[in-house]
């Protein structure tokens, strides 16, 4: 079955701290893997998005990924975290033989202390 | 990136009346629209697959007789919740999907709160 598992529902650091939201996933096919930001009352906006390639994805804002296929995990960091970076954060998987649907984990909500 | 645009972005309606949810592409052609629900602190969950020219695809336990939807053209789908009633209050996203590029574009979402 396909599924996204993000095992943290919440997370909390302070301003200036590193980040890394973890994101698991079961496909069967060749996955596309994307993480989402949500703010609240608000729409998704894409980070970044692995496709093939280079397993190391950078995306907006300072964020990256690293796919690793031997462990299933899509796993979201950044350096040094903003307090404007708090949202809600969602993994997502589809593929082209799913006509792009995605799948997405539960979210993580990212709190951070000033 | 391309932007796609959802309206309403709030609306109130009254126990048993129909709501009307627009997703528009606004500059490119969406051979494809998704719709998602979202409850309350939860993540999004597929409600049906919209292609251009045919009948939605709706996704298990998805009442299709409730969500109407209709892709009438490549920059245009619409949700319509029929009779609606207090438990279909929710957050409903669209997005849209060309095949020229795998990444599909969200609307900003259309907060419903039926009263």
């Amino acid at each position: 079955a396909q599924s996204v598992t993000q095992p943290d529902i919440h997370i909390t650091v302070s301003e200036g701290a590193s980040l890394e939201l973890r994101c698991n996933y079961s496909y069967g096919a060749t996955p596309y893997l994307f993480w989402y930001v949500q703010s609240p009352g608000q729409g998704l906006q894409l980070l970044l998005k692995y496709f093939s390639g280079d397993t190391l994805v950078q995306g907006i804002k300072g964020f990256e990924a690293e796919f690793k296929r031997s462990q299933s995990s899509f796993n979201l960091r950044k350096p040094s975290v903003h307090w404007s970076d708090a949202a809600e954060y969602f993994c997502a998987v589809g593929g082209m033989d799913s006509s792009y649907k995605l799948i997405f984990g539960s979210g993580t909500r990212l709190l951070v202390r000033p | 990136g391309a932007v796609v645009s959802q309206h309403p972005s709030r609306v109130i309606c009254k126990s048993g009346t129909s709501v009307k949810i627009e997703c528009r592409s606004l500059d490119f052609q969406a051979t494809t629209m998704f719709w998602y629900r979202q409850f309350p602190k939860q993540s999004l969950m597929l409600m049906a697959t919209s292609n251009e020219g045919s009948k939605a695809t709706y996704e298990q336990g998805v009442e299709k007789d409730k969500f109407l939807i209709n892709h009438a053209s490549l920059t245009l789908s619409t949700l319509t919740v029929t009779s609606a009633h207090p438990e279909d209050s929710s957050f409903y996203i669209c997005s849209a999907h060309t095949r020229m590029n795998t990444e599909a574009f969200f609307g900003q979402g259309t907060r419903l709160t039926v009263v």
